[in-house]
């Protein structure tokens, strides 16, 4: 099983709508997780992260973190077609956790 | 405040020739990350520096090689380049410590092996 795990997508979702995408981690020792964010030809840029159980909120942005079911998962309220990005879940690498090892990458489309 | 620098941004190389892709950090950061990225992989750790003067293997390393020249500098070599090498590459830096705190990266290095 891959450390962390995600589903390609695309996703695509009616602007206005909420985008839900999900990620899924096998080492449950792992304390926090982080979300960027990578518009097409471009570097990921970290836009939400997330160290405790329950729910973390920022603007449009909420992450969830369910360490017994070991699933993190980010909201996005009001989506805009900006939103359109490939969304990368991170964690840390089960070998070494100064270290951050990321998900393969979940693609959303807002469509206007 | 430019971040991580990357240079080149694009480059081709024949199979068999070295080429060196520098990054360079004003931030005062500790760790510096090299990663790449191809599609349907994500993105994968390639060598890091948790510290000047140290550097580490991560996922990916065969076929490449690093320096961490200074604080601010961290550059990737490949001494032989192959056509599996063709990838995107990413230079990162976080202040290295513990907890949810995330990279900074580069623009990335768009390299094309024939």
């Amino acid at each position: 099983q891959k450390e962390v795990e995600q589903n390609s997508g695309p996703l695509s979702v009616p602007e206005g709508a909420i985008a839900s995408l999900n990620c899924t981690y096998s080492d449950r020792g792992s304390q926090s997780f982080f979300w960027y964010r990578q518009y097409s030809g471009k570097s990921p840029e970290l836009i939400m992260f997330i160290y405790s159980n329950g729910d973390k909120e920022d603007g449009r942005f909420t992450a969830q973190l369910n360490k017994a079911s070991q699933y993190v998962s980010l909201l996005i309220r009001d989506s805009q077609p900006s939103d359109s990005a490939t969304y990368l879940c991170a964690g840390p690498m089960k070998t070494s956790y100064d270290k951050v090892i990321f998900g393969p990458g979940t693609s959303l489309s807002v469509i206007p | 405040n430019a971040g991580v620098t990357q240079t080149p941004k694009f480059q081709v190389l024949k199979t068999g020739q070295s080429m060196t892709l520098q990054c360079a950090q004003d931030m005062n950061h500790n760790s510096m990350y090299w990663y790449r990225q191809d599609p349907g992989m994500g993105l994968r750790l390639i060598y890091y520096s948790a510290s000047e003067g140290t550097t580490d293997k991560g996922e990916v390393p065969n076929g490449y090689n690093v320096s961490r020249l200074n604080k601010r500098e961290f550059s990737l070599r490949l001494e032989s380049a192959a056509p599996s090498q063709t990838s995107v590459y990413f230079c990162a830096s976080s202040d290295g410590r513990r907890g949810p705190y995330g990279y900074t990266f580069g623009s990335g290095t768009r390299l094309t092996v024939v």
